[in-house]
């Protein structure tokens, strides 16, 4: 199965700056997602990243607050702009090599961001 | 709304015995079902995918049910051992939109 790798695995940032999350994968997928998970809770869908194109969000998220880039098969960023305490949560990539939905998803480890 | 309910509570139970998990789902008719475990500070491990049309599965010490007219999946672990102490999370999934959505996890302590 593809191994995930996250980065960083943790931050502590200041309200109102940004962070970029990078998202690698050792082999070409189809499917890259982004979650967060809140202390306690379900994982939550961000968005769907798209290779070459613009990331589907879920409702409830929006590009101009979490822009995504995925220039490729095997790479994709998560930005968290302009960052409240609200923002502090687990991010979570993951992937799936197939384009149906009946097939396992993988996850990495996460970042775990907290915000002052 | 779409709606997955795994207990809250922690289930506790002793080496060797069954642990048996629950997720309710409502507002929804998944095509399939999986099942992942997460340890602490780590993503979510898938386990076992299990589809509308299959009523069990199995894969080695464990074993989920899929019952679609209850609109519930139970997941078995036989013979537990205090390694298997993780939460579980059920996830659904199906249609167009091929995403999957998580249920709360259900944090498994095994016991010596």
């Amino acid at each position: 199965s593809a191994v995930i790798s996250q980065k960083p695995s943790r931050d502590i940032c200041q309200r109102g700056t940004s962070l970029t999350i990078q998202c690698q994968v050792d082999s070409q997928v189809t499917m890259m997602f982004w979650y967060r998970q809140q202390p306690g809770q379900s994982l939550t869908l961000i968005a769907t990243a798209n290779q070459g194109s613009e990331a589907t969000y879920e409702s409830g998220f929006v590009i101009d607050k979490f822009p995504i880039s995925r220039p490729n098969l095997t790479f994709s960023t998560l930005t968290v702009s302009n960052m409240s305490p609200e923002d502090s949560s687990i991010y979570l990539c993951s992937v799936r090599e197939g384009g149906t939905g009946n097939q396992p998803q993988h996850f990495g480890d996460g970042t775990r961001l907290s915000i002052l | 709304s779409q709606k997955i309910e795994q207990n809250s509570e922690a289930l506790n139970i002793q080496e060797g015995k069954t642990a048996t998990l629950t997720c309710n789902y409502t507002n929804y008719s998944p095509a399939y079902l999986q099942w992942y475990r997460q340890d602490p500070g780590r993503g979510p491990v898938f386990l076992l995918l299990i589809r509308e049309n299959e009523k069990e599965k199995r894969k080695e010490r464990l074993k989920v049910t899929f019952d679609t007219t209850l609109k519930q999946s139970l997941f078995h672990i036989t013979a537990s051992q205090p390694a298997d102490s993780a939460t579980y999370l059920c996830a659904l999934g199906g249609g167009t939109a091929s995403k999957l959505t998580f249920g709360t996890g259900t944090r498994l302590q095994v016991t010596l």
